[in-house]
């Protein structure tokens, strides 16, 4: 019940394409899901996070969509660069008096120029 | 504004060593969380520390143990050292004993022989 389940393991996407990463819970009391980017030789970066009262979040190229009902949500990365290359981590934790982070296996991504 | 630094940045240690791995944490942050990244996974929760004590734990044997200082910053000491401890360890700051907007380290790569 303490898992996120992530996928595709990894992806490969053309320079301008959109990447989409999937993932999944189970506890329905996670009520803080984060996304996180990871460069080689780096700790993970707060990329974009949601609440579970909305259904989608955009920040500049990355939104997150969020469905509730199937305890589902993704991040999508419009205009794919190749300095997006990286690994891409969700995340769920009960943010409120919560003090950890669940985190799923990760995708890594690579942008072809 | 300081960022989150961790040392040493790689260790290598024989089977039943110990360790002492430390972490400063951000500027204006009171939490620290650490971190286990194996190669190829997400990071899994070891601990986390607010006001000098451990405000919470992960699936870790009491070997894994820890410390906050009164300016904040980290140890973790693992005992006794097994060949699966072989990791990247990352500490995390964040604000008031919470896990929300973790700022992450680059990490320890510890490998143990």
């Amino acid at each position: 019940q303490q898992q996120v389940k992530q996928s595709p393991q990894s992806l490969i996407v053309q320079k301008g394409g959109i990447s989409i990463i999937n993932c999944a819970y189970e506890n329905t009391a996670f009520d803080y899901f984060p996304w996180y980017q990871q460069f080689p030789g780096k700790g993970p970066a707060l990329l974009i996070a949601i609440r579970p009262d909305v259904s989608e979040k955009k920040e500049g190229r990355f939104t997150i969509s969020f469905n509730k009902s199937a305890k589902q949500f993704s991040l999508h990365i419009m205009d794919s660069q190749p300095g997006d290359s990286a690994t891409y981590f969700c995340a769920a934790s009960m943010g409120t008096g919560g003090f950890k982070t669940i985190f799923g296996a990760g995708t890594r991504l690579f942008v072809k120029a | 504004e300081t960022g989150v630094t961790q040392s040493p940045t790689h260790l290598i240690k024989t089977r039943g060593q110990q360790v002492t791995l430390r972490c400063s944490s951000q500027s204006g942050h009171n939490t620290v969380s650490w971190y286990q990244q194996a190669l190829g996974q997400g990071p899994q929760f070891i601990f986390q520390y607010y006001r000098e004590e451990e405000n919470g734990r992960g699936n870790f044997p009491p070997r894994f143990s820890g410390l906050q200082f009164p300016n904040y910053s980290s140890e973790l000491n693992v005992n006794a050292l097994e060949l699966d401890d072989s990791a990247l360890y990352l500490c995390a700051s964040s604000k008031g004993g919470t896990n929300e907007k973790l700022f992450f380290g680059s990490g320890t790569q510890l490998s143990v022989l």
